[in-house]
């Protein structure tokens, strides 16, 4: 079942605790992409990566953190520094160069 | 770097009329324009895009207009159905080749 996957789909967070969100593509995409939802502010992008062992910062890429060591995975590190990390959080791949870009369900993210 | 602004953000219409979402774009080497519908608790799903060397594209109930000049695009959808309700996302990819939203626009149609 081909797609992108992202884990888990809730998550509730302590303050000052990093957490890691998981995202994993079988499309054999090489730009996979990380994107912040919060209402009425649209999708907005936090990190990005076009090849393996590279990536990018977005518009908002304070306090998170990634890593690209494989194709297939794109995890997204939300660490104590983001001083508001409640949010639905979007992963998504695409071949690049104005491809479709798939979109993971999203993990929901809430800081208690 | 690249801004897309989307309006309205929420639009009300009465089933079977038509549904207009207008967008605009700041950097003139964006080349690729795709919309994106997002149902209530799901993911965004591609409907349509356009890229710069054309200046409209339908899909049936579903089109898009370019206007490179004045850098902005538009999705129109007519005879809305109710389950044309959703948040609909505009988006630009820059010259880094990465993708832009818009705001989104809530359309709610009216039964």
């Amino acid at each position: 079942d081909g797609g992108i996957t992202q884990s888990p789909k809730y998550l509730f967070r302590k303050e000052g605790q990093n957490v890691t969100l998981s995202c994993e593509q079988n499309l054999n995409h090489d730009a996979m992409y990380w994107y912040r939802q919060d209402p009425g502010q649209g999708l907005r992008l936090i990190y990005y990566s076009q090849i393996v062992n590279d990536f990018q910062k977005g518009d908002i890429a304070e306090g998170y953190s990634v890593s690209r060591e494989k194709k297939e995975s794109f995890p997204l590190t939300v660490t104590s520094a983001q001083k508001n990390p409640t949010a639905f959080y979007l992963c998504a791949s695409s071949s690049g160069f104005s491809g479709e870009a798939f979109f993971g369900q999203g993990t929901r993210l809430t800081v208690v | 770097g690249e801004n897309v602004e989307q309006h309205p953000s929420t639009l009300s219409v009465q089933e079977g009329d038509s549904a207009v979402i207008k967008c605009t774009y700041s950097d003139s080497a964006s080349n690729y324009f795709p919309w994106y519908k997002q149902e209530l608790g799901k993911r965004p799903q591609l409907i349509i895009d356009i890229r710069s060397n054309v200046g409209e594209k339908k899909d049936q109930r579903i089109a898009v207009t370019l206007n490179k000049t004045a850098k902005h695009f538009s999705l129109h959808i007519t005879e809305t159905q109710p389950e044309d309700s959703a948040v609909y996302f505009c988006a630009a990819e820059d010259s880094s080749y990465k993708l832009i939203f818009g705001s989104g626009t809530r359309l709610l149609v009216r039964p």
